[in-house]
Protein backbone atom coordinates (compact mmCIF):
# COMPACT_ATOMS: atom_id res chain seq x y z
CA UNK A 1 0.00 0.00 0.00
CA UNK A 2 1.55 3.60 -1.29
CA UNK A 3 1.49 5.79 1.24
CA UNK A 4 1.65 9.60 1.95
CA UNK A 5 2.61 10.31 5.93
CA UNK A 6 1.80 13.85 7.66
CA UNK A 7 1.80 14.75 10.86
CA UNK A 8 -2.28 16.08 11.58
CA UNK A 9 -1.22 19.11 13.59
CA UNK A 10 -2.56 21.26 14.46
CA UNK A 11 0.47 23.49 13.56
CA UNK A 12 -0.19 26.72 15.87
CA UNK A 13 2.33 29.72 15.05
CA UNK A 14 2.60 33.36 15.75
CA UNK A 15 1.84 36.11 12.22
CA UNK A 16 5.32 36.31 10.59
CA UNK A 17 6.62 33.46 11.81
CA UNK A 18 7.85 30.93 9.56
CA UNK A 19 5.59 27.31 9.29
CA UNK A 20 7.05 23.95 8.36
CA UNK A 21 5.02 21.27 7.07
CA UNK A 22 6.45 17.67 6.75
CA UNK A 23 5.57 14.84 4.52
CA UNK A 24 6.88 11.28 3.92
CA UNK A 25 5.89 8.84 1.25
CA UNK A 26 6.42 5.36 0.73
CA UNK A 27 6.95 4.91 -2.85
CA UNK A 28 9.90 5.19 -4.37
CA UNK A 29 8.69 5.15 -8.03
CA UNK A 30 7.04 8.46 -7.53
CA UNK A 31 8.47 11.39 -9.05
CA UNK A 32 6.35 14.22 -8.60
CA UNK A 33 5.12 15.56 -5.99
CA UNK A 34 2.43 18.85 -4.68
CA UNK A 35 1.15 20.82 -1.97
CA UNK A 36 -1.97 21.62 -1.78
CA UNK A 37 -4.07 24.21 0.55
CA UNK A 38 -7.71 23.86 1.45
CA UNK A 39 -9.68 25.74 3.28
CA UNK A 40 -12.36 24.03 5.26
CA UNK A 41 -15.77 23.55 3.06
CA UNK A 42 -13.62 23.75 -0.05
CA UNK A 43 -11.36 21.88 -2.27
CA UNK A 44 -7.85 21.08 -2.53
CA UNK A 45 -5.71 24.09 -3.99
CA UNK A 46 -2.46 23.80 -5.73
CA UNK A 47 -0.14 25.95 -3.72
CA UNK A 48 3.64 24.41 -4.99
CA UNK A 49 4.59 21.70 -7.60
CA UNK A 50 8.63 20.16 -7.45
CA UNK A 51 9.88 17.25 -8.96
CA UNK A 52 13.62 17.67 -8.65
CA UNK A 53 15.73 17.12 -5.64
CA UNK A 54 16.50 20.55 -3.49
CA UNK A 55 14.45 23.73 -2.83
CA UNK A 56 11.69 25.03 -5.18
CA UNK A 57 10.46 28.98 -3.74
CA UNK A 58 7.43 30.62 -4.94
CA UNK A 59 6.75 34.06 -3.09
CA UNK A 60 6.41 33.02 0.62
CA UNK A 61 6.21 29.45 0.01
CA UNK A 62 9.73 27.20 -0.41
CA UNK A 63 8.92 23.27 -1.21
CA UNK A 64 12.05 21.02 -0.58
CA UNK A 65 12.36 17.62 -1.87
CA UNK A 66 14.62 14.89 -0.70
CA UNK A 67 14.03 11.39 -2.17
CA UNK A 68 16.68 9.61 -0.88
CA UNK A 69 15.15 10.06 2.40
CA UNK A 70 11.58 10.61 1.15
CA UNK A 71 10.82 13.59 2.60
CA UNK A 72 9.21 16.89 0.89
CA UNK A 73 8.62 19.34 3.57
CA UNK A 74 6.59 23.21 2.99
CA UNK A 75 8.30 26.24 4.46
CA UNK A 76 5.38 29.27 4.49
CA UNK A 77 7.70 32.75 5.18
CA UNK A 78 5.99 35.42 6.73
CA UNK A 79 3.01 33.42 7.86
CA UNK A 80 -0.76 35.35 7.68
CA UNK A 81 -3.93 34.68 9.14
CA UNK A 82 -5.03 34.07 5.54
CA UNK A 83 -3.00 30.83 5.35
CA UNK A 84 -4.67 29.43 8.18
CA UNK A 85 -5.73 25.89 6.34
CA UNK A 86 -5.10 22.78 5.84
CA UNK A 87 -2.10 21.50 3.76
CA UNK A 88 -2.48 18.60 1.90
CA UNK A 89 0.96 16.87 0.55
CA UNK A 90 0.51 14.36 -2.91
CA UNK A 91 3.06 11.73 -3.85
CA UNK A 92 1.96 11.20 -8.15
CA UNK A 93 1.99 7.56 -8.19
CA UNK A 94 4.58 5.71 -10.66
CA UNK A 95 2.04 5.40 -13.73
CA UNK A 96 1.55 8.91 -13.48
CA UNK A 97 -2.40 8.01 -13.14
CA UNK A 98 -3.47 8.80 -9.51
CA UNK A 99 -2.38 11.41 -6.54
CA UNK A 100 -1.83 10.01 -3.46
CA UNK A 101 -2.27 12.14 -0.52
CA UNK A 102 -1.62 12.20 3.01
CA UNK A 103 -4.43 13.26 6.32
CA UNK A 104 -3.27 16.68 5.78
CA UNK A 105 -1.78 19.04 8.43
CA UNK A 106 -4.17 22.04 10.20
CA UNK A 107 -2.20 25.35 10.54
CA UNK A 108 -3.08 28.18 12.54
CA UNK A 109 -1.59 31.15 11.98
CA UNK A 110 -2.38 33.65 15.01
CA UNK A 111 -2.79 37.28 14.71
CA UNK B 1 -11.23 29.41 -9.85
CA UNK B 2 -9.23 27.22 -11.49
CA UNK B 3 -11.41 26.04 -13.96
CA UNK B 4 -12.71 23.28 -13.54
CA UNK B 5 -16.65 22.83 -12.61
CA UNK B 6 -18.77 20.74 -10.90
CA UNK B 7 -22.35 19.89 -11.02
CA UNK B 8 -24.31 19.52 -8.16
CA UNK B 9 -22.54 21.34 -5.92
CA UNK B 10 -24.42 20.04 -3.17
CA UNK B 11 -27.06 16.83 -3.16
CA UNK B 12 -29.09 14.76 -0.58
CA UNK B 13 -30.47 11.76 -1.27
CA UNK B 14 -32.27 9.00 0.48
CA UNK B 15 -30.45 5.40 0.97
CA UNK B 16 -31.09 3.43 -2.18
CA UNK B 17 -31.08 5.83 -4.49
CA UNK B 18 -29.07 6.47 -7.88
CA UNK B 19 -27.65 10.28 -8.19
CA UNK B 20 -25.07 11.57 -10.93
CA UNK B 21 -22.50 13.84 -10.78
CA UNK B 22 -21.01 16.16 -13.62
CA UNK B 23 -17.41 17.23 -14.23
CA UNK B 24 -16.25 19.98 -16.91
CA UNK B 25 -12.66 19.58 -16.51
CA UNK B 26 -10.33 22.74 -18.44
CA UNK B 27 -10.58 22.64 -21.72
CA UNK B 28 -7.19 21.78 -22.69
CA UNK B 29 -6.36 19.23 -20.61
CA UNK B 30 -7.31 15.50 -21.63
CA UNK B 31 -6.51 13.68 -18.25
CA UNK B 32 -9.65 13.71 -16.12
CA UNK B 33 -9.59 11.97 -12.52
CA UNK B 34 -12.29 11.68 -9.71
CA UNK B 35 -11.24 11.67 -6.18
CA UNK B 36 -13.40 10.97 -2.78
CA UNK B 37 -13.15 12.70 0.55
CA UNK B 38 -14.29 12.26 3.82
CA UNK B 39 -13.76 14.70 6.84
CA UNK B 40 -10.32 14.33 8.48
CA UNK B 41 -8.94 12.67 5.56
CA UNK B 42 -7.27 13.42 2.33
CA UNK B 43 -8.53 13.20 -1.31
CA UNK B 44 -8.97 9.05 -2.29
CA UNK B 45 -8.04 8.60 -5.70
CA UNK B 46 -12.09 6.85 -7.32
CA UNK B 47 -10.73 6.49 -11.55
CA UNK B 48 -8.74 8.51 -14.03
CA UNK B 49 -9.76 8.70 -17.96
CA UNK B 50 -7.24 10.06 -20.36
CA UNK B 51 -9.32 11.39 -22.81
CA UNK B 52 -12.33 9.04 -23.14
CA UNK B 53 -10.45 6.03 -21.76
CA UNK B 54 -11.03 5.17 -18.92
CA UNK B 55 -7.39 3.70 -18.13
CA UNK B 56 -7.62 3.33 -14.10
CA UNK B 57 -10.27 2.63 -11.12
CA UNK B 58 -9.24 1.87 -8.06
CA UNK B 59 -10.47 -0.51 -5.74
CA UNK B 60 -12.80 2.12 -3.96
CA UNK B 61 -14.65 1.84 -6.80
CA UNK B 62 -17.06 -0.49 -5.99
CA UNK B 63 -19.85 -2.28 -8.77
CA UNK B 64 -22.13 0.14 -7.77
CA UNK B 65 -19.91 3.40 -9.17
CA UNK B 66 -19.52 3.50 -12.38
CA UNK B 67 -17.79 6.91 -14.74
CA UNK B 68 -18.15 7.63 -18.07
CA UNK B 69 -16.44 10.41 -20.36
CA UNK B 70 -18.18 10.02 -23.67
CA UNK B 71 -16.67 12.40 -25.93
CA UNK B 72 -13.32 13.13 -24.16
CA UNK B 73 -14.42 15.93 -22.44
CA UNK B 74 -16.72 16.25 -20.00
CA UNK B 75 -17.14 13.41 -17.08
CA UNK B 76 -19.92 11.94 -14.98
CA UNK B 77 -19.87 9.54 -11.82
CA UNK B 78 -22.89 7.63 -11.12
CA UNK B 79 -23.52 5.99 -7.66
CA UNK B 80 -26.34 3.13 -7.51
CA UNK B 81 -28.16 2.41 -4.75
CA UNK B 82 -26.74 5.06 -2.37
CA UNK B 83 -25.07 3.86 0.97
CA UNK B 84 -24.78 6.08 4.14
CA UNK B 85 -20.98 5.12 3.64
CA UNK B 86 -21.22 7.20 0.58
CA UNK B 87 -21.52 10.66 1.86
CA UNK B 88 -18.51 12.20 1.08
CA UNK B 89 -17.02 15.24 -0.78
CA UNK B 90 -16.78 13.70 -4.55
CA UNK B 91 -13.63 16.01 -6.31
CA UNK B 92 -12.98 15.97 -10.01
CA UNK B 93 -9.46 17.20 -11.07
CA UNK B 94 -7.91 17.68 -14.71
CA UNK B 95 -4.22 17.91 -15.81
CA UNK B 96 -2.51 18.22 -19.19
CA UNK B 97 -0.42 15.60 -20.43
CA UNK B 98 2.77 17.42 -19.00
CA UNK B 99 3.28 18.40 -16.43
CA UNK B 100 1.04 16.51 -14.89
CA UNK B 101 -0.20 19.00 -12.27
CA UNK B 102 -4.12 18.46 -11.26
CA UNK B 103 -6.81 20.75 -10.57
CA UNK B 104 -9.44 20.51 -8.74
CA UNK B 105 -13.34 21.78 -8.82
CA UNK B 106 -15.06 22.86 -5.87
CA UNK B 107 -16.75 19.17 -5.27
CA UNK B 108 -19.94 17.80 -5.14
CA UNK B 109 -21.28 16.91 -1.41
CA UNK B 110 -23.25 13.96 -0.95
CA UNK B 111 -25.14 13.43 2.17
CA UNK B 112 -27.11 9.79 2.17
CA UNK B 113 -29.68 9.59 4.68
Amino acid sequence: QKEVEQNSGPLSVPEGAIASLNCTYSDRGSQSFFWYRQYSGKSPELIMSIYSNGDKEDGRFTAQLNKASQYVSLLIRDSQPSDSATYLCAALNQAGTALIFGKGTTLSVSS
Amino acid sequence: DTGVSQDPRHKITKRGQNVTFRCDPISEHNRLYWYRQTLGQGPEFLTYFQNEAQLEKSRLLSDRFSAERPKGSFSTLEIQRTEQGDSAMYLCASSPTAPETQYFGPGTRLLVL
